[in-house]
């Protein structure tokens, strides 16, 4: 059974226009971190939460933004996309502070 | 600022065959991290290495962490065609608030039969 759920699997936006990617795990994990990955790079992690706890990568755009609104679920909201942030964005978990992850299928971005 | 280097970046075997790709980092860490990925798929979980001298190993796929020398290994043994696939290395930056995990650049490794 899936035990982190990414939806949708594909997402076509326009040019700032707002969107929200989900997450949702069965795992009752502590953690959740939101990745974003462009084409035949390295995949490059935006923030995670502990719990409630918003860690936010020192590197990441102010139009990256997520939420937790319980342990289940998180949301990566990009408020004004780009071209630039089309791309694969992974969500995983882990059950401690960057201990051993558990990532989604990926939601694949695509900005028009 | 924490640099992590990946060698080599391609990697073509014969099935078979042992060898080992290398994952240098710059500064301080207290864990270090080996992902798999298949073309076009999400990344898959391989090794934590969290002890200077830690080894971890799964089938034919053993990591080693020596964090004096700053080095992380992956060594593949008798390779097959089902190990195909891009290899990351990401170290997390001990400390301090910027860039706390930092990935490789990647191996692609390619088995041949």
């Amino acid at each position: 059974d899936a035990m982190v759920i990414q939806n949708p699997r594909y997402q076509v936006t326009q040019f700032g226009k707002p969107v929200t990617l989900s997450c949702s795990q069965t795992l009752n994990h502590n953690v959740m971190y939101w990745y974003q990955q462009k084409s035949s790079q390295a995949p490059k992690l935006l923030f995670h939460y502990y719990d409630k706890d918003f860690n936010n990568e020192a590197d990441t755009p102010d139009n990256f933004q997520s939420r937790r609104p319980n342990t289940s679920f998180c949301f990566l909201d990009i408020r004004s996309p780009g071209l630039g942030d089309a791309a694969m964005y992974l969500c995983a978990t882990s059950r401690e502070d960057f201990y051993i992850q558990y990532f989604g299928a990926g939601t694949r971005l695509s900005v028009l | 600022e924490l640099k992590v280097e990946q060698n080599p970046l391609f990697l073509s075997m014969q099935e078979g065959k042992n060898y080992t790709i290398y994952c240098n980092y710059s500064t301080t860490s207290d864990r270090l991290y080996w992902y798999r990925q298949d073309p076009g798929k999400s990344l898959e979980s391989l090794f934590v290495l969290l002890s200077n001298g830690a080894v971890k190993q799964e089938g034919r796929l053993m990591a080693s962490l020596d964090t004096k020398a700053r080095l992380s290994t992956l060594h593949i043994t008798a390779a097959v065609h089902d190990l195909s696939a891009t290899y990351f290395c990401a170290v997390r930056r001990y400390g301090g608030s910027q860039g706390n995990l930092i990935f490789g650049k990647g191996t692609k490794l390619s088995v041949k039969p």
